[in-house]
């Protein structure tokens, strides 16, 4: 299976970078893709591959990765981009996972 | 757009079996190369992904839960389903679908539905 680490909680002050991590053996071969889940919402992809958005997803949010680790960075945090945040990725075998997500708060 | 939606009770008693539905709107389950995904979240907890079909009607499931688990799809319909059986208090959830795509090294689950809440209790 998929197994991936994220610390439960970062926080970053209004405007300033902030980078949440992912770790987990499967992504030294495969990419993570990144979600952000607000109270009350479904999950949003927001990055993917080796540093991906989907449409409408700002350009403050940008991905990278480096052996057995993936980042997620949001440049200048805003007030909205408050939420949980979730890593994923699949293993040799098919078998996606989830990281534990990591709760992001904006001060 | 591509527009997912789960529909099936909300309240299923130990030891039954939980069904669920998702109705895909906007595009069909038949076109592309997609997959179609289960993925459920306790109320307070992370995300859990249970398994996909192909629109070829392959499976793949969550290790966990593969021996209760069944994702069927019905193009005909533009619907896929899941089946959980034996459930118990520790699948209470809000069970989501999800479009995920695969290219080489690259995955992702891109469309959402907006969730469904199912409560085990007798």
């Amino acid at each position: 299976s998929s197994e991936l680490t994220q610390d439960p909680a970062v926080s970053v002050a209004l405007g300033q970078i902030v980078r949440i991590t992912c770790r987990g053996d499967n992504l030294r071969k495969y990419y993570a893709s990144w979600y952000q889940q607000k109270p009350g919402q479904a999950p949003l992809l927001v990055m993917y591959g080796q540093d991906s958005r989907p449409s409408g997803i700002p350009d403050r949010f940008s991905g990278s990765s480096s052996g057995n680790a993936a980042s997620l960075t949001i440049n200048g945090a805003q007030a909205e981009d408050e939420a949980d945040y979730y890593c994923s990725s699949r293993d040799s075998g098919g078998d996606h996972g989830f990281g534990g997500g990591t709760r992001l708060t904006v001060l | 757009q591509v527009q997912l939606q789960e529909s099936g009770p909300g309240l299923v008693k130990p030891s039954e079996t939980l069904s669920l539905t998702c109705t895909v709107s906007g595009g069909s389950v038949s076109s592309g190369s997609y997959d179609w995904s289960w993925i459920r979240q306790p109320p307070g907890k992370g995300l859990e992904w249970i398994g996909y079909v192909y629109n070829s009607g392959g499976t793949k499931y969550s290790p966990s839960l593969k021996s209760r688990v069944t994702i069927s799809i019905d193009t005909s319909r533009s619907q896929f389903s899941l089946k959980l059986s034996y459930v118990t208090a520790a699948d209470t959830a809000m069970y989501y679908c999800a479009r995920s795509f695969t290219s080489g090294w690259v995955d992702g689950f891109d469309i959402w539905g907006q969730g469904t809440m199912v409560i085990v209790s007798p």
